[in-house]
């Protein structure tokens, strides 16, 4: 049983479009990540939010906490190839180590020109 | 990138052979962690590590042991591994800074078990 539940896996798009990824939980969760990665490297923290109501925004891409701390989206807006990748969020349960993550299946974004 | 280089990059090898991945970091961080990553499952911790000698479980710890004897390495080791264990690796530090917590992932360990 996947813990964090990311949707949708696979989305394509064209240049300019927005778009928007879920990343869905039945636990709460201390603290989420965001996170992209390129093919052959690791993933790259984009974003880390804390507090319920969270909002954070990295120029296009805005990153939304749930109130109740369960789940987070990322929302890009105008879409630009250099966007493809895969993203993945991740959670921290508790007090745990913030190295100690779960993570959610990925999605893998293609934003054609 | 934290100064964090895996080793071997890629590796073919044969089920039952033993298998060792090296993790060096070079800023002396106390937390390292390893993870697995293949399709559909995101990554899943594997063994973590909170100082010299003191290690952990994970969630797919089961066929994997590791070890720490320096800070800056973080070795794992398949004892005799499987065609399950296939799969790309990666290993992470995490380090506090003063806007919280940051997770740097190594480039990454292709491994092939045929």
């Amino acid at each position: 049983t996947q813990l964090l539940e990311q949707s949708p896996q696979f989305l394509s798009i064209q240049e300019g479009e927005n778009l928007t990824v879920y990343c869905n939980s039945s636990s709460v969760f201390s603290s989420l990540q965001w996170y992209r990665q390129e093919p052959g490297e690791g993933p790259v923290l984009l974003v880390t939010v804390v507090t319920g109501g969270e909002v954070k925004k990295l120029k296009r891409l805005t990153f939304q906490f749930g109130d109740a701390r369960k789940d987070s989206s990322l929302h890009i807006t105008a879409a630009q190839p250099g966007d493809t990748g895969l993203y993945l969020c991740a959670g921290v349960i508790g007090g745990t180590s913030y190295g100690k993550l779960t993570f959610g299946q990925g999605t893998i974004l293609t934003v054609h020109p | 990138d934290a100064g964090i280089t895996q080793s071997p990059r890629h590796k073919v090898t044969e089920t039952g052979t033993p298998v060792t991945l090296r993790c060096h970091q070079t800023e002396n961080h106390r937390y390292m962690y390893w993870y697995r990553q293949d399709p559909g499952h995101g990554l899943r911790l594997i063994h973590y590590s909170y100082g010299v000698k003191d290690t952990d479980k994970g969630e797919v710890s089961d066929g994997y042991s590791v070890s720490r004897s320096k800070t800056e390495d973080f070795l794992l080791t398949l004892e005799s591994a499987t065609s399950s264990q296939t799969s790309v690796y990666f290993c992470a530090i995490s380090v506090r800074g003063c806007s919280g917590t940051a997770i740097y992932f190594g480039e990454g360990s292709c491994l092939t078990v045929v």
